[in-house]
C-alpha cells in the first residue's frame, strides 16, 4: 500500500535553533516529492519538489534532501523563527500517467517558542 | 495573477441543508484537487478533476457528496443534507499539469463547515 509517514508528530524548539523533520514513504512508481508548509487557517504553500534524479533542493533556510533508494526525505529548517511554527507536510506522487496520485503525510506541527 | 479563490470563507449550515463550496484555480489551470481537514488532522484526499471531467474520486463518500469542474465557472464541491460529521475545512487545489509533472499544487485557503 503506498503510504506516506512523517515525524516526529510535533515538535517544540527554540528561536534560533535548527531542526529536521522526516518523511519516509513506499510510494511506487515515484515521481516526485514535495514539502508544503501549512499555517494555522491557511492552505499549504509549496516549499521544494524533487524528482528522483534529484538529492537535495533548497528554498531560503529551508532545505530538503531525498533519498530515492531508501526513500526518505527531510525538511531541515536553519536558524529556526517564530514564523516557523506550522504543519510541514510531505507529499509524494505516484505514478506517470494522468491518473496518478498524490499521496499526504500526516504532518509534522513545529512550534518555535521565544 | 490571482491564487486560487475559495467561498465562502466560512459557511454555517443545519443538519439537513445543503452545502455549496465553491472554487476558482489559477488562471491557466485545469487541474482541481480538493481535501478535507478535520481539526489537528492532515489533509484527506476526496476528488481529483481535470475540466469537465472526474479523473478520480477515490477519497469521496458514495452519498450526499458530488464535485464538478464546468467548462465554464469554478469548481464546485457540493454536500447534500450536511450531518456534523461534515464540519470541516475544506480545501481545494490547482495545478496546470496532471500529478507526476513537476508542478506545484496551489491551495486556497479553504472553507470551514460548521454543521448546527
Amino acid at each position: 500500500k503506498n503510504q506516506v509517514e512523517q515525524s516526529p508528530q510535533s515538535l517544540i524548539i527554540l528561536e534560533g535553533k535548527n531542526c529536521t523533520l522526516q518523511c519516509n514513504y513506499t510510494v511506487s512508481p515515484f515521481s516526485n516529492l514535495r514539502w508544503y508548509k501549512q499555517d494555522t487557517g491557511r492552505g499549504p504553500v509549496s516549499l521544494t519538489i524533487m524528482t528522483f534524479s534529484e538529492n537535495t533542493k533548497s528554498n531560503g533556510r529551508y532545505t530538503a534532501t531525498l533519498d530515492a533508494d531508501t526513500k526518505q526525505s527531510s525538511l531541515h529548517i536553519t536558524a529556526s523563527q517564530l514564523s516557523d511554527s506550522a504543519s510541514y507536510i510531505c507529499v509524494v506522487s505516484e505514478g506517470y500517467s494522468s491518473a496518478s496520485k498524490i499521496i499526504f503525510g500526516s504532518g509534522t506541527r513545529l512550534s518555535i517558542r521565544p | 495573477n490571482a491564487g486560487v479563490m475559495q467561498n465562502p470563507r466560512h459557511l454555517v449550515r443545519r443538519r439537513g441543508q445543503e452545502a455549496r463550496l465553491r472554487c476558482s484555480p489559477m488562471k491557466g489551470h485545469s487541474h482541481v484537487y480538493w481535501y478535507r481537514q478535520l481539526p489537528e488532522e492532515g489533509l484527506k484526499f476526496m476528488v481529483y478533476l481535470q475540466k469537465e471531467n472526474i479523473i478520480d474520486e477515490s477519497g469521496m463518500p458514495k452519498e450526499r457528496f458530488s464535485a464538478e469542474f464546468p467548462k465554464e465557472g469554478p469548481s464546485i464541491l457540493r454536500i447534500q443534507q450536511v450531518v456534523r460529521g461534515d464540519s470541516a475545512a475544506y480545501f481545494c487545489a490547482s495545478s496546470p499539469d496532471p500529478p507526476a509533472a513537476n508542478s506545484p499544487l496551489h491551495f486556497g485557503n479553504g472553507t470551514r463547515l460548521t454543521v448546527t
